[in-house]
């Protein structure tokens, strides 16, 4: 009964360091999405897949870019780490219509 | 533009009382809105749905109301518990889009 699993929970990066997020989902859902959370923001969309095989840019795509690498696989990778990309982020899956799952979140910090 | 406004921004009540979060929204063509509940260091959890059609839904202590006229939503908290302290997020679903529209959460802190 996973639901949705990222890795890692927690990761430290030096600025200009590049590291890949994963998450996987098995609940046969159609649509992936990437989230990060900053305080005072709530959640903002990065990037999402609305099915295997494509992605969109969400509100906050500079940086970073994704692999719909299966329908149960969707990474999140940043090439270039700058310490703006602090924060929490989140992986979640869903049909449309329907109640998102999201993973318990990856909490990154860029020194 | 597709907004979701939530009220209050935080909120602190003492154990056993009850509370009321708002949820505004401009979102349309409108699908569906959900309450979702945040703990701390979790990622959010789905309480409760409310579609176009529904008034009032509960889930334990929890119940939610919609004006779709108004386009408002509100979520209120009987008898609150310690357990009760997390942010509380309103989600409005688009019709035909696979993009939901997220308010930035209410945070409430449940003191003894």
């Amino acid at each position: 009964n996973a639901g949705v699993t990222q890795t890692p929970k927690f990761q430290v990066l030096k600025t200009g360091q590049s590291m890949t997020l994963q998450c996987a989902q098995d609940m046969n859902h159609n649509s992936m999405y990437w989230y990060r959370q900053d305080p005072g923001m709530g959640l903002r969309l990065i990037y999402y897949s609305a099915s295997e095989g494509t992605t969109d840019k969400g509100e906050v795509p500079n940086g970073y870019n994704v692999s719909r690498l299966n329908k149960r696989e969707f990474s999140l990778r940043l090439e270039s780490a700058a310490p703006s990309q602090t924060s929490v982020y989140f992986c979640a899956s869903r049909t449309t219509g329907d109640e998102a799952f999201f993973g318990q979140g990856t909490r990154l910090t860029v020194v | 533009k597709n907004q979701v406004e939530q009220s209050p921004q935080s909120l602190i009540i003492l154990e056993g009382k009850n509370c009321t979060l708002q949820c505004n929204y401009t979102v349309s063509p409108f699908s569906n809105l959900r309450w979702y509940k945040q703990d701390t260091g979790r990622g959010p959890v789905s309480l409760t749905i409310m579609t176009f059609s529904e008034n009032t839904k509960s889930n334990g202590r929890y119940t939610a109301t919609l004006d779709a006229d108004t386009k408002q939503s509100s979520l209120h908290i009987t008898a609150s518990q310690l357990s009760d302290s997390a942010s509380y997020i309103c989600v409005v679903s688009l019709g035909g889009s696979y993009i939901p529209t997220f308010g930035r959460g209410t945070s409430l802190i449940v003191h003894p």
